[in-house]
């Protein structure tokens, strides 16, 4: 079965919310890496956290880890309509020959 | 722009067909990855690259095969696909672990 697990596979909200999306993953981590996709384009990194690390923040962005319950959440705050995307979690396993594994990612719409 | 160059950006092939992918980064980066994301479905990692050495096969069908000829360019050689071969090849470079990776813009894979 797949490393990372996103939660919720979709999500709808209004201009101005936050949003927030939640990841679980099953083995080890070296770090904990956050990824936007516009519809059928390449992915585009966000932040990425390391096993050692518990909240990073990047701009409007606020991402968390949970090493003992093997999970990360990515928050947006103040949201707007040009972060509609999906969203994913990917993770580098330890061990792991610099492979990246990927959820199945949050779809995020934003209403105006 | 993310670095990294993939074409094509869309391909239609029969199955009787022969072709070819091609990604190319020139961020110095010593990892190059494909992955395949089709509707629905995680991303998938199909081969890594690191330091031009294969170290990464997912259990791919031989109809794929991935070549690296340096470490600025990799290909993935198609022949004789099937219908659900169908989806977004996406190409990605990191230049060591711990860091992200970043994605192209993906080739749009379809199989008639």
């Amino acid at each position: 079965s797949q490393q990372g697990e996103e939660d919720p596979q979709a999500l709808s909200i209004q201009e101005g919310e936050n949003a927030t999306m939640n990841c679980s993953y099953k083995t080890s981590i070296n770090n904990l890496q956050w990824y936007r996709q516009n519809s059928g384009r390449g992915l585009v990194h966000l932040i990425l956290i390391r096993s050692n690390e518990r909240e990073k923040h990047s701009g409007r962005l606020r991402v968390t880890l949970d090493t003992s319950k093997k999970s990360s959440s990515l928050l947006i705050t103040a949201s707007r309509a040009a972060d509609t995307a999906s969203y994913f979690c990917a993770t580098e396993l330890v061990g792991g020959a610099q492979k990246l594994v990927f959820g199945q990612g949050t779809r995020l719409t934003i209403n105006p | 722009e993310t670095g990294v160059t993939q074409t094509p950006r869309h391909l239609v092939m029969g199955m009787t067909n022969k072709k070819s992918l091609k990604c190319e980064q020139h961020l110095g980066h010593n990892a190059m990855y494909w992955y395949k994301q089709s509707a629905k479905k995680p991303l998938e990692l199909m081969f890594v690259y690191s330091l031009e050495e294969r170290v990464e096969n997912n259990s791919v069908p031989s109809r794929f095969s991935p070549e690296c000829p340096n470490s600025s360019h990799l290909f993935l050689h198609l022949h004789t696909l099937q219908p659900e071969d169908s989806a977004l090849y996406l190409c990605a470079s990191s230049q060591a672990p711990g860091v992200w990776a970043f994605f192209g813009q993906g080739t749009r894979l379809t199989v008639v």
